[in-house]
């Protein structure tokens, strides 16, 4: 079966660091997403992960653990606008044909001053 | 360079009706997809169309089809609409055979089912 968890709701302190992880079970892997939706918009791309390791991006840095089916997301330096709900999506397909993600429930994120 | 458009952007439709939802990929792609999200929900993959073919699809029933024109826009189709088809959908799109696979949203069509 198809499965990723993500804890439901987090809360943080403006100006601090926030860990949100993402386990799975998929029947194909190729990539894990993290995407940041506010309310009643679109997702916008945060990033990707292949291959083993931690990918930084400026404020945002995000590991996988291919063995293990788990992945985080780290925030550093929190700021309001940070407030959102952050996806993580397996994209299960194999070869260029096919790009479909399977979509975690999402962590709605709180950042409080 | 113009991201992915939607529209309508928003939609009131009674059960048993038909709804037809547009999408426009962004420019220089070739692939999209479509995505049903409910409230508090993650996104759930409906069907995705490239070279105008429905490639993979999702657990949805057969009352969601879509279609791909060549210039790679889209539409979702949904008939006999029931109150749980509420929800935001939303179109992904991509390119394929470039090794980037990051896939671009639309702002998203919400359906409203009364």
């Amino acid at each position: 079966g198809q499965n990723i968890d993500q804890p439901t709701e987090m809360t943080a302190t403006e100006g601090a660091i926030v860990q949100i992880n993402c386990t799975y079970q998929t029947s194909g892997f190729n990539g894990l997403f993290w995407y940041q939706q506010h309310a009643g918009e679109a997702p916008t791309f945060l990033s990707y992960n292949v291959l083993d390791g931690l990918e930084e991006k400026g404020r945002f840095s995000s590991f996988l653990s291919r063995s293990k089916g788990y992945s985080y997301l780290l925030l550093k330096e929190l700021q309001m606008k940070d407030s959102a709900s952050y996806l993580c999506a397996v994209r299960d397909g194999y070869g260029g044909a096919t790009n479909k993600l399977i979509f975690g429930t999402g962590t709605l994120l709180a950042v409080q001053p | 360079d113009a991201g992915v458009t939607q529209s309508p952007t928003h939609l009131i439709k009674t059960r048993g009706q038909q709804v037809t939802l547009r999408c426009s990929p962004k420019s220089g792609h070739d692939t999209v997809s479509w995505y049903q999200q409910a409230l508090g929900q993650g996104p759930q993959f409906i069907f995705q169309y490239y070279e105008e073919e429905e490639r993979q699809r999702g657990n949805f029933p057969d009352r969601f089809s879509g279609h791909q024109f060549p210039n790679y826009s889209s539409e979702l189709n949904v008939n006999a609409l029931l109150l749980g088809d509420s929800a935001l959908y939303l179109c992904a799109s991509s390119l394929v055979g470039t090794g980037i696979y990051e896939q671009y949203f639309g702002p998203g069509t919400r359906l409203t089912v009364t």
